[in-house]
């Protein structure tokens, strides 16, 4: 299985700062990668695929960048809708595995 | 518009048997697939399997392997979970997503609703 580490574990920051948030894949996964947002009690919610496509609907300020076994997603500048748990996903191999998510609190 | 409606939440006893069911409308049931992703109480996601919606091949996580079926109904475009043995680090909530093709890879685009499944004595 491939193994996807997240770090930091959690972050806390203010309204309109800009925060990246790093993933590892333990082998080379070329640029499949996926990022979900989760808020708390909801369900999960597709931000970018294939490391830098933005899903339809989500705001400019995310982007995602990366190739082979690092990756970024970035948050330019905080909104107060973006505080909650992110994780990535490679999509390389089944078993699809996650990252242990960051959580984004308000600093 | 597109949906997937889970099940409602279930208690179980240790070692019995949980199926969930997974509703989807608004699309082409048979063009795409359905993973099953679950989340422990304050734990992050993981990953069970999918089922492709048109042929019914499945591929399922091994730790799960043995203990896990996936089923569908292209008559009620529905999708089925059903998870065997239960333990208590079963509970968690189950997550159904649609199984897509994103520029040529896979994500989940959309997403039911989620089933608490307990598993206490």
């Amino acid at each position: 299985d491939i193994q996807m580490t997240q770090s930091p574990s959690s972050l806390s920051a203010s309204v309109g700062d800009g925060i990246t948030i790093t993933c590892r894949a333990s082998q080379s996964i070329t640029r499949y990668l996926n990022w979900y947002q989760q808020k708390p009690g909801k369900v999960p919610k597709l931000l970018i695929y294939a490391t830098s496509s933005l899903q339809s609907g989500v705001p400019s300020r995310f982007s995602g960048s990366g190739s082979g076994t690092d990756f970024t997603l970035t948050i330019s500048s905080l909104q107060p809708e973006d505080f909650a748990t992110y994780y990535c996903q490679q999509s390389y191999s089944t078993p699809l595995t996650f990252g242990g998510g960051t959580k984004v609190e308000i600093k | 518009q597109i949906q997937l409606v889970q099940s409602g939440a279930e208690v179980k006893k240790p070692g019995a048997s949980v199926k969930v069911s997974c509703k989807a409308s608004g699309y082409t049931f048979t063009s795409y697939g359905i993973s099953w992703v679950r989340q422990a109480p304050g734990q992050g996601l993981e990953w069970m399997g999918w089922i492709n919606g048109y042929n019914g091949h499945t591929d399922y996580a091994p730790k799960l392997q043995g203990r896990l079926t996936m089923t569908t109904d292209t008559s009620t475009t529905t999708a089925y979970m059903e998870l065997r043995s239960l333990r208590s680090d079963d509970t968690a909530v189950y997550y159904c997503a649609r199984w897509s093709d994103c520029s040529s890879t896979t994500c989940y685009d959309y997403w039911g609703q989620g089933t608490l499944v307990t598993v206490s004595s």
